[in-house]
């Protein structure tokens, strides 16, 4: 009965192309984010939605789509991935905007 | 511009010892403050938060965190740390719905 999960756990890919990720929890909660934590692990937030409204969009680039078919799910589709977007992606939920948030287990995604 | 700091990249202590660590953030209102734990190849969990009330926060796993507004701080504390508790920590500030993470602490444990 986990909270947050993702799918994969990990992802080997070549530059160039299309990959998702996937997020599911079961808490009820409202709202859900993306982040990226790099290889210092340095954690930015890339999307947030709330009610299935996009709430933050940070600067990333266009090629990160985020999706959400219902309050419990938040995908993460990338375009022509590139080397630079290897890291681990983080998946999380909370109530509300201000209130704690439960993290997913990550997704290691490789570009090679 | 509105930041978390943690002043301490890398943090190590003996098993049994006592443990803090910093936390400083630049907000023109108090946020709303967490520390979360990670360990190698997790997610984030919450160790505690203060939304308000009294500024000494107790949490999970024998840790906690003092408010002090004067200083814009949030220390981490542990009276005694356990190897267990070897993992990278995070102070997060959350400011009008806006999270912030710091970038991070990693603590090291001495046997």
């Amino acid at each position: 009965d986990t909270a947050v999960s993702q799918t994969p756990k990990y992802l080997v890919t070549q530059m160039g192309n299309d990959k998702s990720i996937k997020c599911e929890q079961n808490l009820g909660h409202d709202t859900m984010y993306w982040y990226k934590q790099d290889s210092k692990k340095f954690l930015k937030i890339m999307f947030s939605y709330n009610n299935k409204e996009l709430i933050i969009n940070e600067t990333v680039p266009n090629r990160f789509s985020p999706k959400s078919p219902d309050k419990a799910h938040l995908n993460l589709h990338i375009n022509s991935l590139e080397l630079g977007d290897s890291a681990v992606y983080f998946c999380a939920s909370s109530q509300d905007p201000v209130d704690e948030q439960y993290f997913g287990p990550g997704t290691r995604l490789t570009v090679t | 511009a509105q930041s978390v700091t943690q002043p301490d990249i890398h943090i190590t202590v003996s098993e049994g010892a006592s443990l803090e660590l910093r936390c400083n953030y630049s907000y023109g209102a108090t946020p709303y403050l967490f520390w979360y734990v990670q360990s190698p190849g997790q997610g984030l969990q919450l160790l505690l938060k203060y939304f308000s009330g009294d500024t000494l926060v107790q949490g999970i796993k024998g840790f906690e965190a003092e408010f002090k507004r004067s200083q814009s701080s949030f220390n981490l504390r542990k009276p005694s740390v356990h190897w267990s508790d070897a993992a990278e920590y995070f102070c997060a500030v959350n400011n009008n719905n806006d999270m912030r993470f710091g970038a991070g602490t990693r603590l090291t444990v001495k046997p």
